[in-house]
């Protein structure tokens, strides 16, 4: 079955620097890959995602993620990170099959320290 | 503006009681889904649908059910069956054609 891994639990960044958060997913082909953000006690919202095609994929608020086939990894980056950036993080994949029904990571939290 | 509202944002409940959640969408969307959200798990699926009087199971379905009789409305019912029933409740929908899910507020129940 097809599983996804993001293997931080929580990371500490200070305001204005870079970002990235890992992960890596199980499955046989090449799925549909989506990062969301969650605030506490709130919905998820997605920041991007990528079906096929070029491999950086631009989301809002100024995150972007990377597809490598080879490392089976859609890891997330920010350039320099808002303390209002601070929430959780979710990864997960959908099957590629026009159904959609996604499988999350455990989700990273992050915080954005002054 | 479309998009899902789920009601009520906080429900509390006594142990043994059923209880019913709502998730309504106006986004004209096929498929809704149920999702479990529990501290360091991540989302766990319950019951998903992909049209109107059609649902599955999802990967953690005993001792909920649902119903999906109209195309804009997905309730769920958590059951005195619900072993652990104590989380955090988030509804979800999409088009059938591989796009992106767009989710509720949530609803975080309690059972004391």
């Amino acid at each position: 079955a097809q599983s996804v891994t993001q293997p931080d639990i929580h990371i500490t960044v200070s305001e204005g620097a870079s970002l990235e958060l890992r992960c890596n997913y199980s499955y046989g082909a090449t799925p549909y890959l989506f990062w969301y953000v969650q605030s506490p006690g709130q919905g998820l919202q997605l920041l991007l995602k990528y079906f096929s095609g070029d491999t950086l994929v631009q989301g809002i608020k100024g995150f972007e993620a990377e597809f490598k086939r080879s490392q089976s990894s859609f890891n997330l980056r920010k350039p320099s990170v808002h303390w209002s950036d601070a929430a959780e993080y979710f990864c997960a994949v959908a099957l590629n099959t026009g159904f959609q029904k996604l499988v999350f990571g455990t989700g990273t939290r992050l915080l954005v320290s002054p | 503006d479309g998009g899902i509202t789920q009601s009520p944002k906080y429900l509390f409940r006594k142990e043994g009681q059923n209880v019913t959640l709502s998730c309504e969408q106006n986004l004209n969307h096929d498929a809704m889904y149920w999702y479990r959200q529990d501290p360091g798990q991540g989302l766990r699926l319950i019951y998903y649908s992909q049209i109107v009087n059609d649902f599955q199971k999802g990967d953690i379905a005993e001792g909920y059910s649902v119903s999906r009789e109209k195309k804009e409305s997905f309730p769920l019912t958590v059951t005195s069956a619900q072993k652990n029933p104590t989380a955090f409740y988030l509804c979800a929908s999409s088009t059938t054609g591989g796009a992106e899910a767009f989710f509720g507020q949530g609803t975080r129940l309690t059972v004391v």
